[in-house]
């Protein structure tokens, strides 16, 4: 089993959809990170959390430590948003390896 | 404040060669990290390093891979007598510290013919 585990896999929605991504975690973290990935491009962090709520442009990210579970939306959806979304998470000191430990990521694609 | 750079954007490399692979991270970023993205597969970490100092390389495979962050210049991570199986996508990250937001570079997709 993964310890990060992304859903859905696939999204594809219609423009002006409000779209929601959820990740959830299997092991104690100190921070998740939200990603965002164009095919065959860089990868950009959208946010990155140790708690609560964050709030950028048309994106929200919350995340509950005691479920182990975050999600990420992102309101009034557009073409442009099309993209793979890939949850990642920081162990917490001696819990794994120092770098991130990534989900298989969620392909959303929205529709004019 | 440029980003983080990465070069080559792209690399072929016939079987055997080797391949370096560049990383330059932000100013005033001191902290490293590489990690592969194999065709249809998620982001694997490889290794973080710190200036002159590898912290961890657990997911850096035993042979063949290796990586450095000298006091002056970009991390490099060398590929010796590169295999298909190398073919994949290599990010770097760089962050001022621990626990702080890390940003990546634009990748080098490396193809093993």
């Amino acid at each position: 089993k993964n310890e990060v585990e992304q859903s859905p896999q696939n999204l594809t929605a219609q423009e002006g959809e409000f779209i929601t991504i959820n990740c959830s975690y299997s092991v104690g973290i100190s921070a998740l990170h939200w990603l965002q990935q164009h095919p065959g491009g860089g990868i950009v962090s959208l946010f990155m959390l140790s708690s609560g709520k964050k709030k950028h442009g048309r994106l929200i990210a919350t995340i509950n430590i005691q479920e182990k579970h975050s999600s990420l939306h992102i309101t009034a959806s557009h073409p442009r948003d099309s993209a793979v979304y890939i949850c990642a998470v920081r162990l917490l000191p001696g819990g794994g390896a120092d770098g991130l430990t990534f989900g298989k990521g969620t392909h959303l694609i929205i529709q004019p | 404040n440029a980003g983080v750079m990465q070069n080559p954007r792209h690399l072929v490399r016939r079987r055997g060669q080797e391949a370096r692979l560049r990383c330059s991270p932000m100013k005033g970023h001191s902290h490293v990290y590489w990690y592969r993205q194999l065709p249809e597969e998620g982001l694997k970490f490889m290794v973080y390093l710190q200036k002159e100092n590898i912290i961890d390389e657990s997911g850096m495979p035993k042979e063949r891979f290796s990586a450095e962050f000298p006091k002056e210049g970009p991390s490099i991570l060398r590929i010796q007598q590169v295999v298909r199986g190398d073919s994949a996508a290599y990010f770097c990250a760089s962050s001022p510290g621990t626990d702080r937001e890390a940003f990546f570079g634009q990748g080098t997709r490396l193809t093993v013919v």
